[in-house]
């Protein structure tokens, strides 16, 4: 497609369930970015992902965070054992060579 | 470690009057720098950019920002606010080194009083 790709755009949990987000990128974009944009605050910086160098997954809130990418393409943000305040709006974003970020719609994440 | 300040978490100004958004940066190398947009219930649009060019950088709705080194500044104004201008603005920093992470702001919500 032209731009990327989020799904499931809404998603509804129970806490203690795992859920799985998932980030389809521009093609030939190499570089991906996911954030977390929480009720009224910024976008706090997650993990980054730049070929096919390791992951730089320092902004990942705790161990039950975790992400892939498979192939350079997709990519699947997984958050094992919901807790109630990881309830956000989950962004994924691709970034050219001037630096710029081609954002997705976001997947809104509720936790019961 | 790179950083950014927003000052103001929410300004508000009447249409027809000047917007200035402050942002504020850390870096140990030299940044290239960036204003986001989110309109309501929309995503984030690259407002303008900074990546070692000009220091005066003009964006898309009549926006510009001037990058100061010495003040270590980035700040967005627009010389008339429009009703259309309200919106959450994010200020974002990064380098070019090698692949690195992009450090936004917490951002700043702009209204616009008729």
């Amino acid at each position: 497609g032209a731009g990327v790709s989020q799904s499931p755009s809404n998603k509804v949990t129970e806490k203690g369930k795992d859920v799985e987000l998932r980030c389809d990128p521009i093609s030939g974009h190499t570089a991906l970015y996911w954030y977390r944009q929480s009720l009224g605050q910024g976008l706090e910086f997650l993990i980054y992902f730049q070929g096919n160098s390791a992951p730089d997954k320092s902004g990942l809130p705790s161990d039950r965070f975790s992400a892939e990418r498979t192939g350079g393409s997709v990519s699947t943000l997984t958050i094992q054992r919901t807790q109630q305040e990881d309830s956000a709006v989950y962004l994924c974003a691709n970034r050219d060579n001037t630096g710029e970020l081609f954002f997705g719609e976001g997947s809104r994440l509720t936790v019961l | 470690a790179q950083s950014v300040t927003q000052l103001g978490s929410h300004v508000s100004v009447s249409e027809g009057a000047l917007v200035l958004l402050r942002c504020n940066y850390s870096s140990s190398v030299p940044p290239y720098l960036f204003w986001y947009v989110q309109y309501p219930n929309q995503g984030l649009q690259l407002l303008l950019k900074y990546t070692s060019a000009a220091t005066l950088v003009k964006g898309i709705n009549g926006f510009e920002a001037e990058f100061k080194k010495s003040e270590t500044s980035f700040h967005l104004t627009k010389p008339s606010a429009h009703m259309s201008d309200a919106a959450e603005y994010f200020c974002a920093v990064t380098f070019y080194s090698s692949a690195s992470k992009i450090i936004f702001g917490s951002g700043t919500r702009l209204s616009i009083r008729p």
